[in-house]
């Protein structure tokens, strides 16, 4: 079974410019949650996607973050336009969602935004 | 406020050395626990994780964590380290509904010398 996959690895953008990073969950996971570190801090949650819907965004620092999740099944996170207290690291995690284990929420690799 | 807070930021063991990372949390109603742990280059991965039941739980690699209700505590601890044991965990938590998001500690960063 393929794992949580996020692209790009790493990106290095200037203030002002605009990234989108994407996330694949695993296969019939109905959970997709986004996350964001920001170094020497502590891992923060940004948005919760049920499916297509978003569940619980209340972790958007702002409406430079734009995120969707086309047919319930990957997820973009958009920043426009990048500032500089962006960069951090971008995690994605998936999860069945349907009691028991399936809470267990799955990581992806993170995605490393530098803004320059 | 929702938090977790990790004890210790960078913790240097000799290899077979005993290892116990602290973790407490605040966070309102019934609670799962996670451990989650970062090995150099590689993704978080679960460690283990509590939901209910036996407080006392068993993870992968010989970690285990306990569940102290009355003290907001899921103290993670192994016998005895080994080099590979080298990375950064963290301890997070988040509702007994489930589909919640996580609330995570600062992690702490393990160093095991041989």
């Amino acid at each position: 079974e393929a794992g949580v996959t996020q692209f790009p690895s790493h990106s290095v953008i200037e203030k002002g410019q605009t990234v989108t990073l994407r996330c694949d969950p695993i296969s019939g996971h109905d959970n997709l949650y986004w996350y964001r570190r920001v170094m020497g801090k502590e891992i923060k949650f940004l948005l919760h996607f049920v499916k297509e819907s978003k569940q619980d965004e209340s972790g958007m620092p702002n409406n430079r973050f734009l995120a969707e999740r086309t047919g319930g099944t990957y997820s973009t996170l958009k920043v426009q336009p990048a500032e500089l207290e962006d960069s951090g690291v971008y995690f994605c995690a998936s999860s069945q969602g349907r009691g028991g284990s399936t809470y267990e929420q799955y990581f992806g690799p993170g995605t490393r935004l530098t803004v320059t | 406020a929702q938090s977790v807070s990790q004890h210790n930021h960078h913790v240097i063991l000799s290899e077979a050395a005993s290892l116990e990372l602290g973790c407490n949390y605040s966070y309102g109603g019934t609670v799962n626990l996670f451990w989650y742990v970062q090995y150099p280059g590689q993704h978080l991965q679960l460690l283990l994780k509590y939901f209910s039941g036996d407080p006392l739980v068993k993870g992968i690699k010989g970690f285990e964590a306990e569940f102290i209700k009355s003290k907001f505590s899921f103290n993670l601890r192994k016998p005895s380290v080994q080099w590979s044991d080298t990375a950064e965990y963290f301890c997070a938590v988040n509702g007994n509904s489930g589909n919640t998001p996580l609330v995570f500690g600062k992690g702490t960063r393990l160093s095991v010398i041989a």
